[in-house]
This record gives C-alpha cells, structure tokens and sequence, in this order.
C-alpha cells in the first residue's frame, strides 16, 4: 500500500518559518491535505488540495506539491501552532486513505 | 453549524464487540461521505473505514486492512448517524475513534467530531 513518510519533528522559533515534509513516491500526482492536531482535540484540516486553505486558517499556512515531496509552511510561526502535523492522501490503487507518521511541531 | 458526536466507545476485552454511532447534525447528512479514523494512545492517526454517501450508486465501503472482515461500517440516513460495528476486538484496536465528514470531491475530512475511547483490556 501507499506509504507517506514524515519527519518527526520539527523546531523553530517564534516569528520563523516552519516547513514540514511529506514524501510519497510521485505524490505530486496525488492531492495532498493537512492536519493539524493538539492533544485532546480533534484534528482540523489546515489546507486541502496540496494548497488550498479552509475558511477560517490564517494564510500563514501554506502548501506545496511537486516530484515526490509535498510541503506544509507556516509562516510566522506563533506559539499557538505548537501541535502534530499530519498529510493525508487517497490511494486509488487500494482505495484507502493513507496518513503520514506525523511530524510533532515544537516552537522554541 | 456542522456538529458531529461519537458514542459507544468504553472498555471491553479482546474478542468482544463494540457499536459506534456518530450523530451528525448541521448539514446535509445522506449527501457526505462518512469516514471513521482512530488514534492508539502515543501514536499517529489511521484511518479506518469509508462508507460513500446515498448519491452512489452501490455505496461502497472501504476498510483498512487492520480492521478488515472484523469491523464494518454502515449508515442511517433517516437518524442522520454513522456507524461501526467492532467485532473481534483486540489490544491494539485501543484508540480515541473520531468520525469525520469527506468534504465535496475527496478533498480532505472537513470536520471531526471530538471522539470516543475505545480500550480493549482483560
């Protein structure tokens, strides 16, 4: 089955740039969502569609998706951003979908 | 405003079962579909299961293979819930269970209700 790998971690101070990591083989063929998740809360959907935000997420959230690596950027970054970060894609092949491990985002 | 609420969740030992229910409130249910993702404790979210919303034709489901053959997932329109019926429960199936709403044309789960426990222990 499809298999998307993320990077465990990720530090960054208040007011950088924060870029996580999503690898797939040919991903940027696959639309790509994003998740952000904070303990004891549901997760909630950050950006959509590689790069498309809902209502409601500022536009420091961003995304990217090309060759085999889509991106999540958060520009910056506030305190409050500090949670794990999941992508999500849908495999045709299986009819599944699939996360990534999630990448724990901590802001220094 | 689109609300979604778990049920059923609690404890229970390897080999029993358990029913999940999902009430959904706010939108047009039998026009979304519904999917169940699960959290084990400490560890990343894994989706469980798809059922499709009332416009297909056969509504399929989709299972993870971690859950194939022992859970299955179905829906009532009319009390506008999902369901999840558990079966052969196992150590590993422990996880807070959330059900989530597919938003229009796969892109993504939009909303989420807060999730219920589910621990398997003897």
């Amino acid at each position: 089955s499809y298999v998307l790998t993320q990077p465990p971690s990720v530090s960054v101070a208040p007011g950088q740039t924060a870029r996580m990591t999503c690898g797939g083989n040919n991903i940027g063929s696959k639309s790509v969502h994003w998740y952000q998740k904070k303990p004891g809360q549901a997760p909630e959907l950050v950006v959509y569609d590689d790069s498309d935000r809902p209502s409601g997420i500022p536009e420091r959230f961003s995304g990217s998706n090309s060759g085999n690596t889509a991106t999540l950027t958060i520009s910056r970054v506030e305190a409050g951003d500090e949670a794990d970060y999941y992508c999500q894609v849908w495999d045709s092949r299986s009819d599944h979908w699939v996360f990534g491990g999630g990448t724990k985002l901590t802001v220094l | 405003e689109v609300h979604l609420v778990e049920s059923g969740g609690g404890l229970v030992q390897p080999g029993g079962s358990l029913r999940l229910s999902c009430a959904a409130s706010g939108f047009t249910f039998s026009d979304y579909g519904m999917n169940w993702v699960r959290q084990a404790p400490g560890k990343g979210l894994e989706w469980v299961s798809f059922i499709n919303s009332r416009r297909s034709t056969g509504s399929p489901k989709y299972y993870a293979d971690s859950v194939k053959g022992r859970f299955t997932i179905s829906r009532d329109n009319a009390k506008n819930s999902v369901y999840l019926q558990m079966n052969s429960l196992r150590v590993d199936d422990t996880a807070v269970y959330y059900c989530a709403r597919e938003a229009v044309g796969a892109r993504g789960f939009d909303y989420w209700g807060q999730g219920t426990l589910v621990t398997v222990s003897s």
